[in-house]
């Protein structure tokens, strides 16, 4: 079945512990992306990948960082947690940019 | 001003109505649209493409004027099972925007 992963589904954790959210697709998908999704704010892109070895900066970037070292994988690591990192995560993936993007069933992140 | 726009609604309509959504862009170059639906505490899915010509499936109709640069999802007989928010996406060379979406209760 043609998908994307995300795990942990949720967590609680406290600032400052270091936290990995891992993202897999089986679509062979080339471009790949975090979002998080907040009231009122609807989705906004935190980073993104075209490829493997390729990953550039989101509108929303400042306390993230990524990898993409397997085109299927694309984990997001939060170094230092704060509070204002709370939020609804999603990773997504597509064919390229331009095309329709699948999601991950979310990660639900809640840093006291 | 947000690159793309919705009312937020919530839309609150009975079963069987006629519902339409209109969505508003800014940036003229952007090359793609979609509409995505999401239900509560779920991931988006793609609900329909948006093709210049204007495209329906089933009681779904989704149009593009790119030149008030708006996009419009109608929903016609509406059931219970539409009720969810949806996500109008723009999307053009550089970046894929989404609109902050419109909630859609359908009642009995």
């Amino acid at each position: 079945e043609a998908q994307v992963t995300q795990n942990p589904r949720y967590l609680i954790t406290v600032t400052g512990k270091k936290l990995t959210v891992t993202c897999s697709q089986n679509m062979n998908h080339e471009y790949m992306s975090w979002y998080r999704q907040d009231p009122g704010l609807g989705l906004r892109q935190i980073y993104y990948s075209m490829n493997v070895e390729v990953t550039d900066k989101g509108d929303v970037p400042e306390g993230y960082k990524v990898s993409r070292k397997e085109k299927r994988n694309f984990p997001l690591i939060l170094e230092s947690p704060s509070p204002n990192q709370t939020s609804l995560y999603f990773c997504a993936s597509s064919l390229s940019r331009m095309n329709e993007q699948f999601f991950g069933p979310g990660t639900r992140l809640t840093v006291l | 001003r947000k690159e793309v726009e919705q009312d937020p609604g919530p839309f609150n309509v009975p079963e069987g109505a006629t519902v339409a959504f209109n969505c508003t862009y800014s940036n003229s170059a952007s090359q793609s649209f979609f509409w995505y639906r999401q239900d509560c505490r779920k991931e988006p899915k793609l609900l329909m493409s948006v093709y210049s010509s204007g495209n329906e499936d089933g009681r779904f109709t989704a149009q593009l004027n790119r030149a008030s640069q708006y996009i419009s999802l109608l929903i016609r007989d509406s059931k219970l099972s539409d009720s969810a928010t949806y996500l109008c996406v723009v999307n053009n060379n550089n970046d894929m925007r989404f609109g902050a979406g419109t909630r859609l209760t359908v009642k009995p």
